[in-house]
């Protein structure tokens, strides 16, 4: 079977760093991605790694390790729409797996 | 402008009832899926489909029901076996169903069920 870690709830300053790790147990692995979700609406998609390292896309930035079957999800220069819940999902012989998803709180 | 369309946004049922949620799409995708969302659950599968006239159960298909007649379409039936209909439900897309860039899934806004 498939499983996912993630935590439940991250709370951080507007304009800081903050580090979503998702942990994952899976057969088949093909790629991790991540997921945003804002209160009430539809996930939109984020970003995908299949090989290890960095992805960076403007703000956000994607980390893989396949050998340690980790993630993580950096938000960096943090702003108050930013809040929402992101989640993390692996690909494999099967369709996409989702966690059960981190609810970021920004404040000011 | 392509997407995928879901509706009604909110519905109400009485408790028995089926009820069968829409979800259509333009965007020329052969993979769509159906997911349930639950406070604190995530996104859980009920059913997906690979293709026109296919699909195949999640991991939670028990009381519901799908079909795929048309590759633009992929209607969910709640059924009255569902012992606990009441919640967020998502239906989505892809080019394919692997997950990988290019494949990622365009989701719907979702419709809000509550079986009264």
């Amino acid at each position: 079977g498939q499983s996912l870690e993630q935590p439940s709830e991250v709370t951080a300053v507007e304009g800081a760093i903050v580090q979503i790790n998702c942990t994952y147990q899976t057969s088949g692995f093909y790629g991790l991605s991540w997921y945003q979700q804002h209160d009430g609406g539809a996930p939109t998609f984020l970003s995908y790694n299949a090989l290890d390292g960095l992805e960076e896309t403007g703000r956000f930035s994607s980390f893989l390790s396949r050998s340690d079957s980790y993630g993580y999800l950096l938000l960096q220069e943090l702003q108050m729409k930013d809040s929402a819940s992101y989640f993390c999902a692996v690909s494999g012989n099967t369709p996409l797996v989702f966690g059960k998803g981190t609810r970021l709180s920004v404040i000011a | 402008d392509g997407g995928i369309t879901q509706s009604p946004k909110y519905l109400f049922r009485k408790e028995g009832q089926n009820v069968t949620l829409s979800c259509e799409q333009n965007l020329n995708h052969d993979a769509m899926y159906w997911y349930r969302q639950d406070p604190g659950q995530g996104l859980r599968l009920i059913y997906y489909s690979q293709i026109v006239n296919d699909f195949q159960k999640g991991d939670i298909a028990e009381g519901y029901s799908v079909s795929r007649e048309k590759k633009e379409s992929f209607p969910l039936t709640v059924t009255s076996a569902q012992k606990n209909p009441t919640a967020f439900y998502l239906c989505a897309s892809s080019t394919r169903a692997s997950g990988s860039p290019g494949d990622e899934q365009f989701f719907g806004p979702g419709t809000r069920l509550t079986v009264l």
